[in-house]
């Protein structure tokens, strides 16, 4: 059982290059999210989907979009890498419902903007 | 929206126990998870409460006061791989209904020292 998987682990971007970061999760979960993780901003949320086909904005969407064309997957995409966007990026799943439905994370991609 | 406070970095002793505190403002409280990263590492869940008062298991047990905003880790019988980063996150109902948001903490280091 994989779990969450993302890919890639690392990347290096120069600014103004595209990517694609894929997560793929094999419990079944409703919810997928994209967070970014920042020295001393904690996890912030970039995205989420509450299912397939569904997508929404969280707390930093700007300069990223997302696709949930299939349930087990969640893309994520930058279609202009700028400095700022150096991260590290977790997809994270969970059921979405009930009540105690702590979120899976994948091992994170290092993204680095040059 | 939500604000949730926890020390930056903590240090303690192995064997011994340590509490890591966390309080937060929010709306439509709806429960409170802890986890824990290694440094480099995905977040793993530890705990969840939504109800007052004490959850154990193991050598951590969890703590929530949902009237006073306030939550805490404790960790018993420290030893070295407990150092990690516990990150605090809470969940609150949307005015709108649906989606339920999760927003987490900076994050508390703590370094356990022999």
């Amino acid at each position: 059982n994989a779990g969450v998987t993302q890919t890639p682990k690392f990347r290096v971007l120069k600014t103004g290059q595209s990517m694609t970061l894929l997560c793929a999760q094999d419990m079944n979960h409703e919810y997928m999210y994209w967070y970014r993780q920042d020295p001393g901003m904690g996890l912030r949320l970039i995205h989420y989907s509450v299912g397939e086909g569904t997508t929404a904005k969280g707390e930093v969407p700007d300069g990223y979009n997302v696709s949930r064309l299939k349930k087990q997957n969640f893309l994520l995409g930058l279609e202009s890498a700028a400095p700022s966007q150096t991260s590290v990026y977790f997809c994270a799943s969970n059921r979405g419902t009930p009540a105690r439905t702590e979120a899976f994370f994948g091992q994170g991609t290092r993204l680095t903007v040059v | 929206g939500q604000n949730i406070d926890q020390p930056t970095e903590m240090t303690a002793t192995e064997g011994a126990i340590v509490q890591i505190n966390c309080t937060y403002q929010t709306s439509g409280f709806n429960g409170l998870f802890w986890y824990q990263q290694h440094a480099g590492e995905a977040p793993t869940f530890l705990s969840y409460n939504v109800l007052d008062g004490l959850e154990e298991k193991g050598r951590f047990s969890s703590f929530l006061s949902r009237s006073k905003g306030y939550s805490y880790l404790l960790l018993k019988e420290l030893q070295m791989k407990d150092s990690a980063s516990y990150l605090c996150a809470v969940r609150a109902r949307s005015e709108k209904g649906g989606y339920q948001k999760v927003t987490f903490g900076t994050g508390t280091k703590l370094q356990v020292i022999p």
